[in-house]
């Protein structure tokens, strides 16, 4: 699976939309990019997931670059509830290999 | 629908002990999966079962650490002889079945090991 690289940690003031970056330029044509991200010492919780065109659901938006190189996840109106470890995740859709690899991820910090 | 659940949640087992994780996937979810997460560390993959067999286990330590996912019941982790560093979360994700690689895991809450 194509490494990914995120920043270490964000702010984001509340009410406010929050942009997490991330980058997979190794990315190939059938990898899925995932995002899941990890409260403070709970179980990891899925937001989303696509692989070329940009996704919406009731938690995030995805939006993935033309050249797929690249994505940002958008939390529209933050809560401090949001404050959490996210992690973007690239998975093939082939191969044997099943699991999901974690970097470390960005820290955001939604600030009152 | 209930989610994953993990039981117990926290375990305390002192060294040499064998330790016993449980893992009930969704309803209606077939595989599932075992990751650890030591003290400030990422999520590492530990193994993937389905039903009655053990699908990848290339994460799993090489001695004393199994995996089962019986046709009745609970996955099970079992640490056999337990040692400090075996201290950590260790969380089961469970997907649906059909066998196609991008199905979405659902993580439990986890179980805190901790070894005296």
């Amino acid at each position: 699976d194509a490494k990914t690289t995120q920043p270490t940690s964000m702010d984001c003031a509340e009410g406010r939309a929050a942009n997490l970056p991330c980058n997979h330029s190794t990315i190939s044509g059938n990898e899925y990019v995932y995002w899941y991200r990890q409260i403070h010492s709970q179980g990891p919780q899925y937001i989303i997931h696509g692989l070329k065109n940009n996704e919406t659901n009731e938690m995030a938006s995805l939006i993935i670059t033309e050249d797929r190189k690249s994505s940002t996840l958008i939390l529209p109106h933050a809560t401090l509830r949001d404050t959490a470890v996210y992690y973007c995740i690239v998975r093939s859709s082939s191969g044997s290999a099943r699991q999901l690899t974690f970097g470390s991820g960005t820290q955001l910090t939604v600030l009152p | 629908n209930a989610g994953v659940m993990q039981n117990p949640r926290h375990l305390v087992r002192r060294r040499g002990q064998e330790a016993r994780l449980r893992c009930s996937p969704m309803k209606g979810h077939s595989h599932v999966y075992w990751y650890r997460q030591l003290p400030e560390e990422g999520l590492k993959f530990m193994v993937y079962l389905q039903k009655e067999n053990i699908i990848d286990e290339s994460g799993m330590p090489k001695e004393r650490f199994s995996a089962e996912f019986p046709k009745e019941g609970p996955s099970i982790l079992r640490i056999q002889q337990v040692v400090r560093g075996d201290s950590a979360a260790y969380f089961c994700a469970s997907s649906p079945p059909g066998g196609h690689h991008t199905d979405t895991q659902y993580f439990g809450p986890g179980t805190r090991l901790t070894v005296l």
